[in-house]
C-alpha cells in the first residue's frame, strides 16, 4: 500500500465552482499535513498546513483533516482560472514529508 | 518573496557529462536541505537529505556516487549528477525547513534534460 493515495485527475470545473480534492494516507505517525500547489514547470509552493484534525480556512481555501480515518481534503471556493494547477497533499512527521501524486485541476472560464 | 532559489532553472547536457545544481536559502540559515526528483505526472520522490558540515543521507535506491551532494554552508547545497544519462532527465527540486517549524519551502526546481 502506498503511503499517500491521491487521484491524479484531471478534474475540470467551471469558474466559480467549488473544487474538492482529497487524499488518504496509511502512516498513523504523520503529525502535520500540507497542501502544495504546483503550476506547470514550476516548483511546488506551500498553500496550507495544519497539525490537527478539523478544518482550517484561509481565504477561499479550506483544509480538512480526519486523523481517525486518515483522510485529508482541500476545498477551493469560488474557483478561478488562476487556480488551475496540480495540488499535492503531503502528510509529514519526524522531519519527513510523503507526497501524493498530485491532483490536476483545470478551472474553465 | 522567494525563500529558496535554484540555479540553473533548466539545463540540457550530453550523456556522460556532469551537471551541478545549486540550492540557496535566501531567508534563513538552513542546516538541513532536501533534494527531490519528480518525473512527469509522478509524485516527488525524496532522494537525499543534505546536512551542513556532514555527509548527506541518501534514500534507498539512490546512488550516492552518482548524485553527489555538498552542503558546505548554511545557505548553499549543491547536487551534482555525475555521468548523466537520459534516464536521469527529470525535475530536481530542493527544499528546506524553516527553523522551529515543520514547514518545508520548495525551490523553483531545475529541469534536467540529458540527450
Amino acid at each position: 500500500q502506498k503511503e499517500v493515495e491521491q487521484d491524479p485527475g484531471p478534474l475540470s470545473v467551471p469558474e466559480g465552482a467549488i473544487v474538492s480534492l482529497n487524499c488518504t494516507y496509511s502512516n498513523s505517525a504523520f503529525q502535520y499535513f500540507m497542501w502544495y500547489r504546483q503550476y506547470s514547470r514550476k516548483g511546488p509552493e506551500l498553500l496550507m498546513y495544519t497539525y490537527s484534525s478539523g478544518n482550517k480556512e484561509d481565504g477561499r481555501f479550506t483544509a480538512q483533516v480526519d486523523k481517525s480515518s486518515k483522510y485529508i481534503s482541500l476545498f477551493i471556493r469560488d474557483s478561478q482560472p488562476s487556480d488551475s494547477a496540480t495540488y499535492l497533499c503531503a502528510p509529514g512527521g519526524n522531519n519527513r514529508l510523503a507526497f501524493g501524486k498530485g491532483n490536476q485541476v483545470v478551472v474553465i472560464p | 518573496g522567494a525563500v529558496v532559489s535554484q540555479h540553473p532553472s533548466r539545463v540540457i547536457c550530453k550523456s556522460g557529462t556532469s551537471v551541478k545544481i545549486e540550492c540557496r536559502s535566501l531567508d534563513f540559515q538552513a542546516t538541513t536541505m532536501f533534494w527531490y526528483r519528480q518525473f512527469p505526472k509522478q509524485s516527488l520522490m525524496l532522494m537525499a537529505t543534505s546536512n551542513e558540515g556532514s555527509k548527506a543521507t541518501y534514500e534507498q535506491g539512490v546512488e550516492k556516487d552518482k548524485f553527489l551532494i555538498n552542503h558546505a554552508s548554511l545557505t548553499l547545497s549543491t547536487l551534482t549528477v555525475t555521468s548523466a544519462h537520459p534516464e536521469d532527465s527529470s525535475f530536481y527540486i530542493c527544499t528546506l525547513d524553516r527553523p522551529s517549524t515543520d514547514t518545508q519551502y520548495f525551490g523553483p526546481g531545475t529541469r534536467l534534460t540529458v540527450l
